[in-house]
């Protein structure tokens, strides 16, 4: 296993406020990922990292920023939570073509 | 742009008996990598199967197994003599490198919700 811990597991916050989920891995993984689950769609990529400051958008990327600043750590940042963004929230790693490694979640609820 | 399609929401099998979950995906890439994944209630994502494109030959990981067409552009997955335990949202999974970033990103269907039943 990969040694991934997601933090906070859960989340119950306001409309508006910022909140940052983080990703904490330990098997020195190049690839890091952030998706979000939600009934009738499976996972969506929202950003990844191909290495220590080098991250790219998903296909849900709007209203979310990430940073890594250590190969450890990919943060992902709300910088304004809407209602909308409520969901179930994964990180997963990955090297080279080998299946990505999955946290087990973050559930954030926007109020 | 690459797709993958599970038509099947929710499937029941009795408990002993061999159920199979759809997939299909769409691709013009030639290399790729096709995955089942399983969730089960406690929200993990656990991997089942993994079948490599270029591989002819179906991957098999003890009571679960895949039929892959490559040309049909389908991806099945075999459970046989289900347990209660299989009960889960299954996912397929469709990866390919990123050509620009190096990486490989992952496409996921919209997953098949399974229930054995005792």
């Amino acid at each position: 296993d990969a040694g991934i811990t997601q933090s906070p597991r859960h989340k119950v916050t306001e409309t508006g406020t910022p909140v940052t989920l983080r990703c904490h891995q330990t098997e020195n993984h190049r690839y890091m990922y952030w998706y979000r689950q939600d009934p009738g769609h499976g996972l969506r990529l929202i950003h990844y990292s191909y290495g220590v400051k080098d991250t790219d958008k998903g296909e849900v990327s709007d209203g979310y920023s990430v940073s890594r600043s250590k190969t450890e750590d990919f943060l992902l940042t709300l910088e304004s939570a809407t209602s909308s963004q409520t969901s179930v929230y994964f990180c997963a790693t990955g090297l080279n073509n080998q299946p990505q490694h999955f946290g087990d979640g973050t559930r954030l609820s926007i109020l | 742009a690459q797709t993958v399609t599970q038509s099947q929401p929710e499937m029941s099998v009795q408990e002993a008996e061999t159920v199979t979950l759809s997939c299909t995906y769409d691709t013009s890439e030639n290399n790729y990598y096709l995955f089942w994944y399983k969730q089960p209630p406690s929200r993990q994502m656990i991997l089942v199967i993994r079948q490599e494109a270029y591989k002819q030959q179906n991957a098999t990981e003890n009571r679960f197994s895949v039929n892959f067409q490559k040309a049909a552009k389908s991806f099945s997955l075999k459970i046989s003599d289900s347990q209660l335990g299989d009960t889960a949202m299954y996912f397929c999974a469709f990866m390919k490198p990123a050509l620009t970033s190096g990486t490989y990103k992952y496409i996921f269907g919209t997953g098949t919700r399974l229930k054995v039943l005792a």
